[in-house]
């Protein structure tokens, strides 16, 4: 089944960029994954999925413009512009890994960044 | 507005049982998978279960087959989560999601705050 491997923090000033990055495990290139807001104390909140070619329908609600995705090879990147006090928290990756004909539901997730605002 | 509340975490003894719930409001409950995702203390997401809109398919993790059993009763817009023979490494808090889609496989597009479950002697 699919890996995802996600750096465990990053930190960015406001006002700045970061990229977060999600890199599937070989022979998955085909994958698509969602990501997800965590602020602290709170539950997950879907921002939007990426594959290959980029995002994948529409965004998660009230999700600003200064969050986009690129999607390249293994990597599922989120982008995040203009960062502000509360774009703070972790940011997971997931994949729906439905597997054969029978469908059976298999979800995996990264193991989350931790985004620190400067 | 799609809002998702769990209930019933707690502390209980290892071997010991638990039934979590998750009301739902804000969408049509019975056309919608639902499905169960933990966190333990200071680690990653780790899907748990589904439960299609009917109530007809269920699915589980490896980690967590024979020990939980997922269920729903669309008349009270509710999902549950029995979880049985409590080990210390299912301590955790206990998120509810709404899938996209009837049958379970799908964007996990609403989650709820989550329920804290702590497992210990």
């Amino acid at each position: 089944q699919p890996v995802l491997t996600q750096p465990p923090s990053t930190s960015a000033s406001l006002g700045a960029s970061v990229t977060l990055t999600c890199t599937l495990n070989s022979g998955y290139s085909t994958y698509k994954v969602d990501w997800f807001q965590q602020r602290p104390g709170k539950g997950p909140r879907f921002v939007m999925r990426v594959g290959s070619g980029g995002i994948v329908g529409s965004k998660g609600d009230g999700i600003p413009d200064r969050f986009s995705v690129l999607g390249s090879g293994l990597n599922r990147s989120l982008a995040i512009e203009n960062i502000q006090e509360e774009d703070e928290g972790d940011y997971h990756c997931g994949a729906d890994h439905s597997s054969g004909p029978s469908f059976v539901p298999n979800w995996v997730f990264g193991g989350g960044t931790k985004l620190t605002v400067l | 507005e799609v809002h998702l509340s769990e209930s019933g975490g707690g502390l209980v003894q290892p071997g010991g049982s638990l039934r979590l719930s998750c009301a739902a409001s804000g969408f049509t409950f019975s056309t919608y998978a639902m499905s169960w995702v933990r966190q333990a203390p200071g680690k990653g997401l780790e899907w748990v279960s589904v439960v299609n809109g009917g109530a007809t398919g269920t699915y589980y993790a490896d980690s967590v087959k024979g020990r939980f059993t997922v269920s729903r009763d669309n008349s009270k817009n509710t999902v549950y989560l029995q979880i049985d023979s409590l080990r210390a490494e299912d301590t955790a808090v206990y998120y509810c999601a709404k899938v996209e889609n009837y049958f379970g496989s799908g964007r996990l597009d609403y989650w709820g705050q989550g329920t804290l479950v702590t497992v210990s002697s």
